[in-house]
């Protein structure tokens, strides 16, 4: 069973502040995805990343996928409040097409 | 793009009642679905995973003849809790994705409440 560790569960910080997130797993995925959801809504694709090592960024969000393609992580510089959610990673291993999703990072940022 | 929608998006119902929610891929077609279910302050739940014109792959501990799934065409799926009862109250969201990519994209959710 593939499973993805997602750590940390809970991160409050202040405006201004950087953060990191990280996704573990055993497991060697295709490639992996990164969502971002807010309280009522879905959640939203921020990135794909396919190669191992690849790196991609988006504004101030920076997504790197390791080498193995076995975790990856996503860090976030100067977070401001309107970066507060829940970010979910995913990889893709199902035979379906489905994806196996971490916990979840619950990030609040305080003004 | 790749909209997705979702309808309705709150809906209150009687326990025993049936209520179908609706996923649709505004944009582009969907070789598959996906139905999720959400619990509070967690992740995502995979229910269940549809192809078009073919039935559905539910994963293990949800139930097929309570959560019945329809996806008739590459642009609609459609989830129907059956006998609804309160403990099936929680927001429900469905997921498409384009052929060929594991990029999922995700409707806005539905949020069941059964009284």
């Amino acid at each position: 069973t593939q499973l993805l560790e997602q750590s940390p569960q809970f991160l409050s910080i202040q405006e201004g502040e950087n953060l990191t997130v990280y996704c573990n797993s055993s497991s060697v995925f295709s490639s992996l995805q990164w969502y971002r959801q807010e309280p009522g809504e879905g959640p939203v694709l921020l990135v794909t990343v396919v190669t191992g090592g690849e790196v991609k960024k988006l504004k101030r969000l920076t997504f790197q996928f390791g080498d193995a393609r076995k975790d990856s992580s996503l860090h976030i510089t100067a977070a401001q409040p309107g970066d507060t959610g829940l970010y979910l990673c995913a990889g893709a291993g199902g035979s379906q097409g489905n994806l196996i999703f971490g916990k979840g990072t619950k990030l609040s940022v305080k003004p | 793009g790749a909209v997705v929608s979702q309808h309705p998006s709150r809906v209150i119902c009687k326990s025993g009642t049936s209520v179908k929610i609706e996923c649709r891929s505004l944009d582009f077609q969907a070789t598959t679905m996906f139905w999720y279910r959400q619990f509070p302050k967690q992740s995502l739940m995979l229910m269940a995973t549809s192809n078009e014109g073919s039935k559905a792959t539910y994963e293990q501990g949800v139930e097929k003849d309570k959560f019945l799934i329809n996806h008739a065409s590459l642009t609609l799926s459609t989830l129907t809790v059956t006998s609804a009862h309160p403990e099936d109250s929680s927001f429900y969201i469905c997921s498409a994705s384009k052929q060929a990519t594991y990029e999922q994209y995700f409707g806005p959710g539905t949020r069941l409440t059964v009284t």
